[in-house]
C-alpha cells in the first residue's frame, strides 16, 4: 500500500483553467504538506495542515487554496492557472515535530 | 519563488569510491536535520537524520556529520553504487515548528 498517494501523477492543462490535485496518506499522521519543486529541483514549502488546521501558509498566490476535509487528506486547488505554475507538486505527511516527512510520488503539472 | 540563478551542483564519483555531499543550512536555531534521496520521477525518500545534540550518526553505508559551529551538514556514502545516482537534499527543522526547509540539492552521478 502506498503511504502517501497523489492523483493525478501528470496533469496537462491550458492557461486560465482551474485544477485540483488530491493527496491521501494512510500513515495516521497528523501533519500534511504541499511542496512545489521547480525546474532546478528546488523544493519550496507552500502549505501545511495539522489536524485539519492550516499552520503554514507561505507566500503563495491566493489562486492556490488547500483544503483538508480530514487529517488523512490534503487537496490543492489552483484557480486561473498560469504558465509559471508548471512544476512538480509534492504532498508529504509527518507524525509530528522533529520526525521525518514522508513524500508522495509527485504531480507534474504542465500549463500550456 | 523560483530558484533563479541557482544551479544544481553535480558530484561525479567512480563506482566503489566514497561520496561526500555537503550542505550549508540556514538557521542556527534548527535542531533536526534530514538527508533525502530523490530518484528521477519519484518523491524524496528519507535516508538518515540527526539531531543537534549529536555530531555524527551512522546508517548502512551512510554517515551524516553535523557541524553546528559553521552550520554545515555532510552525507558520506561508502562504496558508492550505481543505484545511489540521484539528487540528494538536506532539510532542516527548527524545534517547535513544522516547517522543513530544504537545501538546493546535489546531483550524484556514479560512473561505471
Amino acid at each position: 500500500d502506498t503511504a502517501v498517494s497523489q492523483t493525478p501523477k501528470y496533469l496537462v492543462t491550458q492557461m486560465g483553467n482551474d485544477k485540483s490535485i488530491k493527496c491521501e496518506q494512510n500513515l495516521g499522521h497528523d501533519t500534511m504538506y504541499w511542496y512545489k519543486q521547480d525546474s532546478k529541483k528546488f523544493l519550496k514549502i507552500m502549505f501545511s495542515y495539522n489536524n485539519k488546521e492550516l499552520i503554514i501558509n507561505e507566500t503563495v498566490p491566493n489562486r492556490f487554496s488547500p483544503k483538508s476535509p480530514d487529517k488523512a487528506h490534503l487537496n490543492l486547488h489552483i484557480n486561473s492557472l498560469e504558465l509559471g505554475d508548471s512544476a512538480v507538486y509534492f504532498c508529504a505527511s509527518a507524525p509530528g515535530r522533529n520526525t521525518e516527512a514522508f513524500f508522495g510520488q509527485g504531480t507534474r503539472l504542465t500549463v500550456v | 519563488g523560483e530558484s533563479v540563478g541557482l544551479h544544481l551542483p553535480t558530484l561525479s564519483v567512480q563506482e566503489g569510491d566514497n561520496s561526500i555531499i555537503n550542505c550549508a543550512y540556514s538557521n542556527s536555531a534548527s535542531d533536526y536535520f534530514i538527508w533525502y534521496k530523490q530518484e528521477s520521477g519519484k518523491g524524496p525518500q528519507f535516508i538518515i537524520d540527526i539531531r543537534s545534540n549529536m555530531d555524527k550518526r551512522q546508517g548502512q553505508r551512510v554517515t551524516v556529520l553535523l557541524n553546528k559551529t559553521v552550520k554545515h551538514l555532510s552525507l558520506q556514502i561508502a562504496a558508492t553504487q550505481p543505484g545511489d545516482s540521484a539528487v540528494y537534499f538536506c532539510a532542516e527543522l527548527t524545534s517547535g515548528t513544522y516547517k522543513y526547509i530544504f537545501g538546493t540539492g546535489t546531483r550524484l552521478k556514479v560512473l561505471a
